[in-house]
């Protein structure tokens, strides 16, 4: 059962901050981050494996709440190479399951 | 030095036709996938092997074959190819199943 994403698309400035949730209606064990950048291939984030677990990434960094069972990203001081679409993904029955993405767009 | 490799890039032929993908990682991981991604980008895990063995095998018609010779290489071979086949095809591996996926660049496939 794949997990939700929110929102579907969101535009950026330069230096602009932004957040994506990520949801399930299971219970999360951990949550995988991805983001593809058009015409390539996703590439790995993070993961997070245990509730309340932060990770950082450049000034990408995301968290991961196992009660509420979701994870956010949270893109901050945005730049022009976080442009793509970021995947969250959630593993059940020993199967990464992706959500929808969300399409980041940074403009100069 | 790449990581994991798919051949074609790009695959374009006819509705009925037969077509393979295939698909090499030199990362030393046992675990394979095959993932479908359509027009609104969504990702969808089509296969998975661990080892040489199937492990997950998802909702997928059986025109669809996958087969991996050595845990290294995973193959996809699609019969009687049809429209709603067309999509980016990406091979991935990881160490387990629950582990870091690493993507190969992906083999779009046009069905005309």
């Amino acid at each position: 059962q794949q997990p939700v994403q929110s929102p579907q698309a969101v535009i950026l400035r330069e230096g602009e901050d932004a957040v994506i949730n990520c949801s399930s209606s299971k219970a999360l064990y951990s949550v995988h981050w991805y983001r593809q950048k058009h015409g390539e291939a996703p590439v790995f984030l993070m993961i997070l494996l245990k509730g309340g677990e932060q990770k950082g990434h450049e000034k990408i960094s995301a968290s991961f709440n196992e009660k509420k069972q979701q994870s956010s990203l949270y893109l901050t001081a945005s730049q022009l190479s976080y442009s793509g679409t970021y995947f969250c993904g959630t593993v059940y029955d020993y199967k990464l399951s992706f959500g929808a993405g969300t399409t980041v767009t940074v403009r100069a | 030095d790449t990581a994991v490799s798919q051949t074609p890039k790009y695959l374009v032929t006819q509705m009925g036709n037969d077509k393979s993908i295939k698909c090499e990682q030199n990362l030393g991981h046992d675990t394979m996938y095959w993932y479908k991604q359509d027009s609104k980008k969504f990702l969808k895990i089509m296969f998975s092997y661990n080892n040489k063995e199937l492990i997950i095998n998802e909702t997928v018609p059986n025109r669809f074959s996958p087969k991996s010779p050595d845990k290294a290489h995973l193959n996809l071979h699609i019969n009687s190819l049809e429209l709603g086949d067309s999509a980016v095809y990406f091979c991935a591996s990881s160490t387990q199943g629950t582990d870091t996926q690493y993507f190969g660049p992906g083999t779009r496939l046009t069905v005309l």
